[in-house]
């Protein structure tokens, strides 16, 4: 079964305006890890937030983790063409694990 | 460092053929897994690994068998393949314990392997 669920499934908007994606979860977690998939390509880290934190910046990136609510947000923002891809959020449900389940993703485009 | 090395890259199998997916990493990373890509389901996890000779099960373990006789590789055996296990192929690999590094907890992933079970 599926730990994240990720909103919007599809998110199309303008170069140069920002981007959230949102995604929930359903039981405790360690951490919350934020990966970006290039169409046909691995996935690639980009941020990760632990369970006591509240928000993680890195570059153009900010991450919101409430863990009261279960849920956590991306914000891309000035974005760019560049940044379109499939956004998926992942949770570490066990202390040192590494045992990641992933949500759905949000597919984002950026038009030019 | 090359990273996460997966070959083939593409295979078409028959039903009833078996196989090996082949994962390597040059990182020393403790843990690997595998997980399978399909439409629409997002990445579910095979089977992982938190050091040589430890292998558990994942969300979605059967019809698969993985080892882990080293650091470096771990393999993903299809036994009898079935048009079901149609679907892309990721290895991931990463350091263990609580990251001291804010990237340092993320996993690194090859670039994955499309299977064609006809």
């Amino acid at each position: 079964s599926q730990q994240g669920e990720e909103d919007p499934q599809a998110l199309s908007i303008q170069e140069g305006e920002n981007a959230t994606m949102n995604c929930s979860y359903k039981t405790s977690i360690n951490n919350l890890q934020w990966y970006r998939q290039n169409s046909g390509r691995g996935l690639v880290h980009l941020i990760l937030i632990r369970s006591n934190e509240r928000e993680k910046h890195s570059g153009r990136l900010r991450v919101t983790l409430d863990t009261s609510k279960k849920s956590s947000s991306l914000l891309i923002t000035a974005s760019r063409a560049a940044d379109t891809a499939s956004y998926f959020c992942a949770t570490n449900v066990a202390q040192g694990a590494q045992k990641l389940v992933f949500g759905q993703g949000t597919r984002l485009t950026i038009n030019p | 460092n090359a990273g996460v090395t997966q070959t083939p890259k593409f295979q078409v199998l028959k039903t009833g053929q078996s196989m090996t997916l082949q994962c390597a990493q040059d990182m020393n990373h403790e843990y690997m897994s595998w997980y399978r890509q399909d439409p629409g389901m997002g990445l579910r996890l095979i089977h992982y690994s938190v050091g040589a000779g430890i292998t558990d099960q994942g969300e979605v373990p059967n019809g698969y068998n993985v080892s882990r006789s080293t650091t470096e590789d771990f393999p993903l055996r299809l036994l009898s393949a079935a048009p079901s296990q149609t679907s892309v192929y990721f290895c991931a690999s990463s350091y263990s314990g609580s990251p001291a590094h804010p990237t340092r907890g993320g996993y690194t992933f090859g670039s994955g392997t499309r299977l064609t079970v006809v």
